[in-house]
């Protein structure tokens, strides 16, 4: 099992949707949670970290499920420029190394 | 201010050659990473820079890759005896401190394609 799991996609949603991605991680010892985003063929820049109690920064949401092993992304009134990859990032405790997943690839269409 | 820049963009390279890959990251920041993306992946994890030494060397895949920082600024990673699963895009990121709650910056990458 690999330790930070994303589904792919990709998620063809029409602008003004709402969309959700999970991100499932498989060491419980996992500290530090992020999302980050990726334009094809640009390099990845942090859209927002992930806080335990869940952290909302405009039209995006993160949580954190440590229960369950899971963070996600909320994606509210969906608009074309959100058409990007989306990386989970994962740091386990005492580690300075993050783990990425694969990527969730979302396309937003008129 | 200045991000973090890599160059080349590109290097196309033959079968068993080397080749050396530059990355300048934002002054001051001392946690220097390297990682290799493939297409349809995420960015896995090759070396962890803490100044001038190579704090994580565990995700080189073997001893064909080698990276230095010598002055803690600008980090070189330098690949011998290319083959063609090499290729992929490398990426550079700095932070300004190691550790869990400091953002990766990330460079703009070296296409490198082995022919």
């Amino acid at each position: 099992r690999k330790e930070v799991e994303q589904d792919p996609g990709p998620f063809n949603v029409p602008e003004g949707a709402t969309v959700a991605f999970n991100c499932t991680y498989s060491n419980s010892a996992s500290q530090s949670f992020f999302w980050y985003r990726q334009d094809c063929r640009k390099e990845p820049k942090l859209l927002m970290s992930v806080y335990s109690s869940g952290n909302e920064d405009g039209r995006f949401t993160a949580q954190l499920n440590r229960a369950s092993q899971y963070i996600s992304l909320l994606i509210r009134d969906s608009k074309l420029s959100d058409s990007a990859t989306y990386l989970c990032v994962v740091n386990v405790a005492r580690s300075y190394i993050p783990t990425f997943g694969r990527g969730t690839s979302l396309i937003v269409h008129p | 201010g200045a991000g973090v820049s890599q160059t080349p963009s590109n290097k196309v390279t033959e079968k068993g050659k080397y080749v050396e890959l530059r990355c300048d990251p934002i002054s001051g920041h001392t946690a220097l990473y390297w990682y290799r993306q493939s297409l349809g992946q995420g960015p896995e994890f090759l070396i962890y820079f803490q100044g001038t030494g190579a704090a994580d060397d565990s995700g080189l895949p073997n001893d064909r890759f080698f990276a230095v920082r010598p002055e803690g600024s600008v980090s070189t990673l330098k690949i011998q005896r290319t083959e063609r699963g090499d290729s992929a895009v490398y990426l550079c990121a700095s932070s300004l401190l190691p550790g869990q709650g400091y953002e990766q910056y990330f460079g703009p990458g070296t296409r490198l394609t082995v022919t």
